[in-house]
């Protein structure tokens, strides 16, 4: 079974510029999360879909992230434009269910310079 | 307000020995909680979990502990081997909530 794709690895920019980041979950999980993770800390939730409708989005800064999930397959996460405290690790993790342990793709490390 | 407390940034035990890992919630309203395990450089694993109408679960040398009444859970490694050696992230979550993470032990197991 494939795991949870992300991509970039890696991303460096300059703040007030703009970045995008990719996810491809598990093949039949409808539920989809992304995280926040700074270092020293543990994940933070930004956003979860339920296959492409937003169940919460109560974390997420809304002023300058946006998310979608077109066709409830893949997503992408968006800033525009990052700041320097964006600078984190952003995890994409999906689930069969709501509930229960959700798989974890390998991360998105961002540094906003 | 840090609803999921490890107040353990790190923790070392010896190869075979037991490894104990805590976490506190504030959250009377958590009633399911999970343990992940992440390695350097990957997303974190899931390892176990819990409901509340529980108070131990068991998968192999994991064990997970949970007192509802002081609000603390605890993750039980027998014994311990190098290989878990990694930060261990404890989550809570209410019904119809999103789960939210405590900040991760350290754990380093010394050969």
């Amino acid at each position: 079974e494939a795991g949870v794709a992300q991509s970039p690895r890696y991303k460096i920019i300059e703040k007030r510029q703009s970045v995008a980041f990719w996810c491809n979950p598990i093949s039949g999980h409808a539920t989809l999360y992304w995280y926040q993770q700074i270092l020293g800390q543990g994940p933070k939730l930004l956003i979860q879909f339920q296959n492409n409708g937003v169940v919460d989005d109560s974390q997420l800064p809304k002023d300058r992230f946006s998310a979608e999930r077109l066709k409830g397959v893949d997503s992408t996460l968006k800033i525009q434009p990052a700041k320097l405290e964006d600078s984190a690790v952003y995890l994409c993790a999906s689930s069969y269910t709501g509930r229960g342990g959700a798989f974890f793709g390998q991360g998105t490390r961002l540094t906003v310079v | 307000d840090q609803q999921v407390k490890q107040n353990s940034p790190s923790l070392s035990v010896q190869e075979g020995r037991i490894s104990i890992l805590n976490c506190d919630y504030t959250n009377s309203m958590f009633d399911y909680f999970l343990w992940y395990k992440k390695y350097p450089a990957e997303g974190p694993t899931f390892l176990i979990s819990i409901s509340s109408i529980k108070d131990k679960n068991e998968d192999g040398r994991f064990t997970v502990f949970l007192n509802k009444s002081a609000k603390h859970l605890s993750l039980h490694i027998v014994p311990s081997q190098p290989g878990d050696s990694a930060v261990y992230f404890c989550a809570a979550s209410g019904s119809g909530q999103n789960f939210v993470f405590g900040p991760g032990t350290r754990l380093s197991v010394l050969p």
